[in-house]
């Protein structure tokens, strides 16, 4: 398996446009978490998945962030409109069932909104 | 208050010396997880544990479920191992959440 997989790397874009990440869970795994990571406030959780339902979004900064995890294995994360604040690393992270949990972290996703 | 607690903040050490990095938490946890993240970005999981000791090659994360505190050692430290060391407690029940510290960046100097 190669592991949790994010997309893009790195994106850059303007104030005011749409930005999707994605991310593909290893194989097996049932929980999906996205996180954000600044300097400012370091790691935080922004929302997460079991069965590909969303569990606690508590985290989501606002109404401009939305995550689908539309099957099993995929989930995306969009910012609409996007704005510099949002500029951070954003990373997901997949999980077994809570019985035997560990976290695999994707690459991430560095975001830079101008 | 944070609800996890790491330090020191940064470390600097010369080659072969032995670190320690600490980790308190106030909240009920059902795991205790220690992440290493390195310059490039990537975040690995080093270890997880909910009781006792656990050891791979030279890295060592024990916790104290009573006193709420972990510490991660690392033996025979080398320039390799220079990254962020990132704790994070994960509380159950039917989540797996994890809440993290704000992390030790470590320097190791040949």
């Amino acid at each position: 398996d190669a592991g949790v997989i994010q997309s893009p790397r790195h994106e850059v874009t303007e104030m005011g446009q749409e930005v999707t990440l994605r991310c593909k869970l290893i194989s097996g795994h049932n929980s999906l978490f996205w996180y954000r990571q600044t300097m400012m406030r370091g790691l935080e959780l922004l929302i997460y998945f079991n069965n590909n339902v969303p569990i606690d979004d508590s985290g989501m900064p606002e109404d401009r962030f939305s995550a689908k995890m539309p099957n099993a294995s995929f989930s995306t994360l969009k910012i609409q409109p996007s704005e510099p604040r949002d500029s951070a690393v954003y990373f997901c992270a997949s999980s077994f069932p809570r019985d035997t949990f560990s976290a695999f972290f994707g690459q991430g996703t560095r975001l830079t909104v101008v | 208050k944070n609800e996890v607690e790491q330090s020191p903040q940064n470390l600097t050490a010369q080659e072969g010396e032995f670190i320690t990095i600490n980790c308190s938490y106030s909240v009920g946890i059902s795991a205790l997880h220690w992440l290493q993240q390195h310059p490039g970005g990537g975040i690995v999981s080093l270890f997880m544990l909910s009781s006792g000791k656990k050891k791979h090659g030279r890295l060592i994360a024990t916790i104290n479920i009573q006193e709420k505190h972990s510490s991660l050692h690392i033996t025979a430290s080398h320039p390799r191992d220079s990254a962020v060391y990132i704790c994070a407690v994960g509380y159950g029940g039917a989540t797996n959440k994890l809440i993290f510290g704000t992390g030790t960046l470590l320097a190791v100097q040949p």
